[in-house]
């Protein structure tokens, strides 16, 4: 079945590390995306990747960083430099152009202890 | 800039009563508009989505939206909600350039749906 899987569901870290959220679509989209989610705040965009080798920051991206070395992959890293990185984070997709609609994955949720 | 206002944080319905959730939007073009349903701890389910045309819109599970230009409004109705439909809600527009793709969504902060029985 074609989708977004993101992985782990669960995860925890210690104050200082960096740790990365992986993020894998067969949909053979060309976008992918990363945002954040907060309660009572909604979605908010880290980081997207429109092409592979390529991406861009989106409102809330320090403390963070990306790669896109894969058009199926689109690893996320929260580094120490992000104060608050307790959160629910989600992964998306799109095939771009007209019509079309970001696709998500189940999240995974990063709790720093 | 882009932005998305659901003026309700929490919404209580009994059982088989209809629904109806707010969404405004401000944008400077054609948006595209989007409604995605969260259940706890799960990704985004895509409800439904106007891109052109027809600006009443059916979706998935019984649900529907309208889109008013005037009014800058994309509000959500059910005409009879199941306990199944308790969730998060959330409004979305998306640049009309690149749809609902590309430089990404904007979300409103979602209403929270209750059923009660």
């Amino acid at each position: 079945d074609g989708g977004i899987t993101q992985s782990p569901k669960y995860l925890f870290r210690k104050e200082g590390q960096n740790v990365t959220l992986s993020c894998e679509q067969n949909l053979n989209h060309d976008a992918m995306y990363w945002y954040r989610q907060d309660p009572g705040q909604g979605l908010r965009l880290i980081y997207y990747s429109q092409i592979v080798n390529d991406f861009q920051k989106g409102d809330i991206a320090e403390g963070y960083s990306v790669s896109r070395e894969k058009k199926e992959s689109f690893p996320l890293t929260v580094t120490s430099a992000q104060k608050n990185p307790t959160a629910f984070y989600l992964c998306a997709s799109s095939g771009g152009g007209l019509g079309t609609e970001a696709f998500f994955g189940q999240g995974t949720r990063l709790t720093v202890v | 800039a882009q932005s998305v206002t659901q003026p309700d944080i929490h919404i209580t319905v009994s059982e088989g009563a209809s629904l109806e959730l707010r969404c405004n939007y401000s944008y400077g073009a054609t948006p595209y508009l989007f409604w995605y349903v969260q259940s706890p701890g799960q990704g985004l389910q895509l409800l439904l989505k106007y891109f052109s045309g027809d600006t009443l819109v059916q979706g998935i599970k019984g649900f529907e939206a309208e889109f008013k230009r005037s009014q800058s409004s994309f509000n959500l109705r059910k005409p009879s909600v199941h306990w199944s439909d308790a969730a998060e809600y959330f409004c979305a527009v998306g640049a009309a350039y690149s749809g609902g793709g590309a430089d990404g969504l904007t979300f409103g902060k979602g209403t929270h749906l209750i059923i009660q029985p």
